[in-house]
């Protein structure tokens, strides 16, 4: 059974400072790992993902997350945030037998002050 | 390049109107295809996917059908709407049997407001 955890309900930090959304997962087999993010009424938007490959994995816009195995994490660092990543972000779990058993985090609210 | 379209933006039914949302992927061939459902401060519930034409499968008992009458378009369905339909919906597609990853992506999304 898959499932995942997203620790943190909002998050809120200051322009120019780092950002960390903190993810958690349970997987019975190897796992694709993905962050998305969504802007109100927006759909959602793929930052990145990790797939058994390099454990540390860039995104776009400055975004880039850890796959941790012994710690069944996979957090979302940006080293200064911009006004401009104000947004939800999802964090995702597949487990590689036809992106049907994908799950979906509860999402983290990212507010970002001047 | 793949595009995503989904419509109506908005939406606002009374209770117990029928609803359908069009869904239409271009740029692909044989996509699996997924209806998302999220209520407010909620996160996404997986409603319906499809694998080829015709082929759904769902995965929450519920007042909604969904429809591949075509490859690259997927409908969703009600006979009777429910307050608790209220909720922003969204159309995903899939790359089918990608060997690493199934990333999703989303159309824009409709927001349905049953009064």
């Amino acid at each position: 059974a898959q499932s995942v955890t997203q620790l943190d309900s909002h998050v809120s930090v200051s322009e120019g400072t780092p950002v960390l959304l903190r993810c958690n997962y349970s997987s019975s087999y190897s796992p694709s790992l993905f962050w998305y993010v969504q802007h109100p009424n927006k759909g959602l938007q793929l930052l990145l993902k990790y797939t058994s490959a390099a454990t540390l994995v860039k995104g776009i816009n400055g975004f880039e997350a850890e796959f941790k195995k012994s710690e069944t994490s996979f957090h979302l660092t940006k080293p200064s945030a911009h006004m401009s990543d104000a947004a939800e972000y999802f964090c995702v779990v597949s487990d590689n037998t036809g992106g049907f058993k994908t799950i979906f985090g509860a999402g983290t609210r990212l507010f970002v002050k001047a | 390049s793949q595009t995503i379209h989904q419509w109506p933006a908005t939406l606002v039914q009374p209770v117990g109107s029928p609803l359908s949302l069009e869904c239409t992927v271009e740029g692909t061939s044989n996509p699996n295809l997924y209806w998302y459902r999220q209520a407010a401060g909620r996160g996404l519930q997986l409603l319906f996917y499809s694998v080829g034409i015709g082929q759904i499968s769902s995965e929450v008992p519920q007042n909604l059908s969904a429809s591949r009458p075509q490859d690259r378009q997927f409908i969703l369905s009600s006979k009777k709407l429910l307050l608790s339909d209220s909720g922003f919906y969204l159309c995903a597609w899939s790359i089918p049997w990608q060997s690493t990853g199934y990333e999703q992506y989303f159309g824009p999304g409709t927001r349905l407001t049953v009064t």
